[in-house]
């Protein structure tokens, strides 16, 4: 069963508007950590934001933000103020021990953004 | 400047031949992992290690082998059983063998044709 689930395929939003980019996953273990990551076209990964499943508030790095809703297992990536340069793939990813091991850090298809003028 | 080497960046290969992609850490880290990117799609993980001397498969592992003689060092073989093997292979690794929170840091990637 995929375990990060991403439904949007591409996303369009104006410069300076806010866009939420969806992130579901699906884990029986009370301990998880969910990441995000950005992809621009060179390829690289860049790491974004990062959100415990113990955390109380959700997380905020500058621009960006995580709505997290345990209960329907949802982390929300939440952009600010877009700019050109977001433009980008966009990529949730989880660990959890079900493999007895925290190492293992599984991504989901992506979210491919365009920011428009 | 610590981080993560992949080379080479691009990479053509006949069918049928094997490749080996390296992939170097200078951030001391245990756990290294290898994942495919196909266009337009996500990261599957093919390898990962945790340790020195100790590799498990990860979702997509048929085709490839890798190995772990070095902290440093986890380079990945696509072999001629790989039926698909033309993709964007990027390599990663991150602190500690169990940590929850602690992100992978990742290499620039390589580009694999197979013609």
């Amino acid at each position: 069963a995929q375990k990060i689930t991403q439904t949007q395929p591409g996303m369009f939003v104006q410069e300076k508007e806010a866009v939420t980019l969806d992130c579901t996953y699906d884990t029986s273990d009370p301990s998880y950590g969910l990441f995000w990551y950005k992809q621009p076209s060179s390829g690289e990964m860049i790491f974004l934001i990062y959100q415990g499943s113990y955390d109380q508030q959700n997380a905020t790095e500058g621009r960006y933000s995580l709505n997290f809703q345990k209960a329907r297992k949802s982390a929300n990536l939440v952009i600010s103020a877009s700019q050109l340069g977001d433009s980008a793939m966009y990529f949730c990813a989880m660990r959890d021990q079900s493999t007895g091991t925290a190492s293992k850090l599984t991504f989901g298809t992506g979210t491919r953004l365009q920011v428009t003028l | 400047d610590g981080g993560i080497t992949q080379s080479p960046k691009y990479l053509f290969r006949k069918e049928g031949q094997n490749v080996t992609l390296s992939c170097e850490q200078n951030l001391n880290h245990d756990a290294m992992y290898w994942y495919r990117q196909d266009p337009g799609q996500g990261l599957r993980l093919i390898y990962y290690s945790q340790i020195v001397n100790d590799f498990q498969k990860g979702d997509i592992a048929e085709g490839y082998s890798v190995s772990r003689e070095k902290k440093e060092s986890f380079p990945l073989t696509v072999t001629s059983a790989q039926k698909n093997p033309t993709a964007f292979y990027l390599c990663a690794s991150s602190p500690g063998q169990a940590l929850m929170n602690t992100e992978a840091f990742f290499g620039q990637g390589t580009r694999l044709t197979v013609v």
